[in-house]
């Protein structure tokens, strides 16, 4: 099992570009999360899903979309990046009976120039 | 809205000396959960508490969840190089979509 992957590992875009970060996982998981993570503010919900179809906000959702077409899949887009999306983003997942524990992915280091 | 707090946000300590981080939740957790982030790594899940007063213990490391369920503590006996890393606590959001609300981490440098 490869558990959670995420392509690309690294990406730089200049300020207005667009781009798509992907998430997979082979645990069968339904819930699927997107974080980032900048120095000192810790892990930051940006969206989640709870299944197939659905997806909705987290705390910082403003100048990202996501969507889940495949259960397997999270994908994170950002329509026009901005030097303040520079961060390292990660995803996880986890089963949707409690304790919840999430799996993460390796993250995706960002930097908008 | 619910806050978790960590400190502290650093620590240095010599190989051999002990660590402890705090963790503080605004409001009452059902369970609370720890992650370590070895540098340049993802957070990999430790351990989860989920009754009050609870300790548990993995080889060096104690997790202990107070008794209101609203602050939880990691301490580590007699540090090592292999335990350099962000410690973070979690907690889940009041809606049941498995959302975690994580603290700041607290980095831990083990000097040999």
């Amino acid at each position: 099992n490869a558990g959670v992957t995420q392509t690309p590992k690294f990406r730089v875009l200049k300020t207005g570009q667009s781009m798509t970060l992907l998430c997979a996982q082979d645990m069968n998981h339904e819930y699927m999360y997107w974080y980032r993570q900048d120095p000192g503010m810790g892990l930051r919900l940006i969206h989640y899903s709870v299944g197939e179809g659905t997806t909705a906000k987290g705390e910082v959702p403003d100048g990202y979309n996501v969507s889940r077409l495949k259960k397997q899949n999270f994908l994170l887009g950002l329509e026009s990046a901005a030097p303040s999306q520079t961060s390292v983003y990660f995803c996880a997942s986890s089963y949707s009976q409690g304790p919840y524990e999430q799996y993460f992915g390796p993250g995706t280091r960002l930097t908008v120039t | 809205g619910q806050q978790v707090m960590q400190i502290p946000q650093y620590q240095h300590v010599q190989e051999g000396e002990d660590f402890t981080t705090y963790c503080n939740s605004s409001t009452t957790l059902s369970n609370i959960q720890w992650y370590k982030q070895r540098p340049g790594g993802h957070p990999v899940f430790l351990i989860q508490l989920v009754k009050s007063g609870e300790v548990k213990k993995q080889k060096r490391l104690t997790f202990q969840f107070g008794e209101a369920k609203k602050n939880s503590s990691l301490h580590i006996t007699a540090t090592q190089t292999t335990d350099v890393g962000t410690y973070f606590c979690a907690g889940p959001r009041s809606s049941n979509t498995g959302k975690l609300i994580f603290g700041q981490g607290t980095t831990l440098q083990v000097k040999p």
